[in-house]
């Protein structure tokens, strides 16, 4: 099946900088979704883009969808040590039934 | 209720035990699911279940048996597993269907076998 990239693997900020997350796929994809995981915790679902080119935010959290469908990108504005944890993007196959995660991006927040 | 559950949280056992996993959920999903996650790796799917069958089996050894009693509890069944079977394992649940249904993870079970 089409599988997704997530670049970077680890990313250390600061407290107060930026943070971006790139997922990149070689196939077109029908939707992107974006979830959370803390140390010692499980997955959480943050938001999905279904459309070419959406833009949502959420609070400090901006989600883009690329304009080719095969491209996505998470970006926390100031990041905080509530943020640490191991994002992944995933996406759900044409046929409904299976999800594929990427290979995450861990941040850490040093205060 | 956005609430999926799992037990037992923490499970040790030898070789040749004989021991199940439970997960339940009351948010009316129709698809349910096993995923295996090693430390700093993704989840790996194991089963989906949807309208309570099996539809994917992730070439998934069977010392792994999954169970899908209704459309509320999902079990997974343990038999002879091996020290690589060690690992979190996380139940979801989601809308069924082509729809970008997002998943809702339990807190997962972290296996450890002897």
């Amino acid at each position: 099946g089409q599988q997704v990239m997530q670049i970077p693997q680890y990313q250390h900020v600061q407290e107060g900088e930026d943070f971006t997350t790139y997922c990149n796929s070689s196939t077109t994809l029908s939707n992107i979704q974006w979830y959370k995981q803390r140390p010692g915790g499980h997955p959480v679902f943050l938001i999905q883009l279904v459309k070419s080119g959406e833009v949502k935010k959420q609070k400090r959290l901006t989600f883009q969808f690329g304009e080719a469908k095969k491209n996505s990108s998470l970006h926390i504005t100031a990041t905080q040590t509530t943020d640490v944890g191991t994002y992944f993007c995933a996406y759900r196959d044409n046929y409904g039934q299976n999800f594929v995660f990427g290979p995450g991006t861990r941040l850490s927040v040093l205060p | 209720d956005t609430e999926v559950t799992q037990t037992p949280k923490h499970l040790v056992m030898g070789m040749t035990n004989k021991k199940s996993l439970k997960c339940e959920q009351h948010m009316g999903h129709r698809a349910m699911y096993w995923y295996k996650q090693k430390a700093k790796k993704p989840p790996e799917l194991m089963f989906v279940y949807s309208y309570e069958k099996l539809s994917i089996n992730e070439s998934v050894p069977s010392r792994f048996s999954p169970e899908c009693p209704n459309s509320s509890l999902l079990n997974l069944h343990l038999h002879a597993l091996q020290p690589e079977d060690s690992a979190l394992y996380l139940c979801a649940s989601s809308q069924p269907g082509i729809g970008a249904y997002e998943q809702y993870f339990g807190p997962g079970t972290r296996l450890t076998v002897t």
